[in-house]
């Protein structure tokens, strides 16, 4: 079981550029968590998908940012006309059913905007 | 929502001392918490978990002990190693719950 996968690793926009986040999770997995850690400071959730459905986005900023996860193919973050503020590292994790265990989380993306 | 406090910010051990990091929640109706241990430029690894309904945990040079009725956890390290110099970061989520809300970190160095 490779874990959660995440592509790219890194990740470089011009400001107003769209970035495309992946997460592909563990075998058997159909619960994504997406998380935003800025530089020195905590995780941040953002949005929890099960299979074609968003269940909970209350972490989700209002605008520019959206995630999808689709019947086949990983998990897409979408961030729309990225900003300064946006970079940051993008993790996310896994599981197999709602989870109230601390779960795995992938080696995330980490986005600079320029 | 749940608010966690974590303390201190920043920790520097001489190697074999123990460490301690502590932290506070909000929201009474949390029963787990996790904590997790990032390296530079690496993902937040899980060392160590306790439930609510057991006031610690221990696995080798790591405990967690939880005390309901303040609303306070901490992670203890006995005989600190250099390989654990890292950040780490408490967090805490309800029955339930679709997130964790973590800590702020806390940046362990141990001196060799």
């Amino acid at each position: 079981n490779a874990g959660v996968m995440q592509n790219p690793r890194h990740l470089v926009r011009r400001r107003g550029q769209e970035a495309r986040l992946r997460c592909s999770p563990m075998k058997g997995h159909s619960h994504v968590y997406w998380y935003r850690q800025l530089p020195e400071e905590g995780l941040k959730f953002m949005v929890y998908l099960q299979k074609e459905n968003i269940i909970d986005e209350s972490g989700m900023p209002k605008e520019r940012f959206s995630a999808e996860f689709p019947k086949e193919g990983p998990s897409i973050l979408r961030i729309q006309q990225v900003v300064r503020g946006d970079s940051a590292a993008y993790f996310c994790a896994s599981s197999r059913q709602a989870s109230n265990y601390g779960y795995t989380f992938g080696s995330g993306t980490r986005l600079t905007v320029v | 929502g749940e608010n966690v406090e974590q303390h201190p910010s920043t920790l520097s051990v001489q190697e074999g001392d123990s460490a301690v990091i502590k932290c506070t929640y909000s929201d009474s109706a949390s029963n787990y918490f996790p904590w997790y241990k990032q390296e530079l430029g690496k993902r937040p690894q899980l060392i160590i978990d306790i439930r609510s309904n057991v006031g610690e945990k221990k696995d080798q040079r790591i405990a967690v002990t939880l005390n309901k009725t303040a609303k306070h956890f901490s992670l203890h390290i006995t005989e600190t190693q250099p390989e654990d110099s890292a950040v780490y970061f408490c967090a805490a989520s309800s029955f339930g719950g679709n997130q964790f809300y973590f800590g702020t970190g806390t940046s362990l160095t141990v001196i060799p």
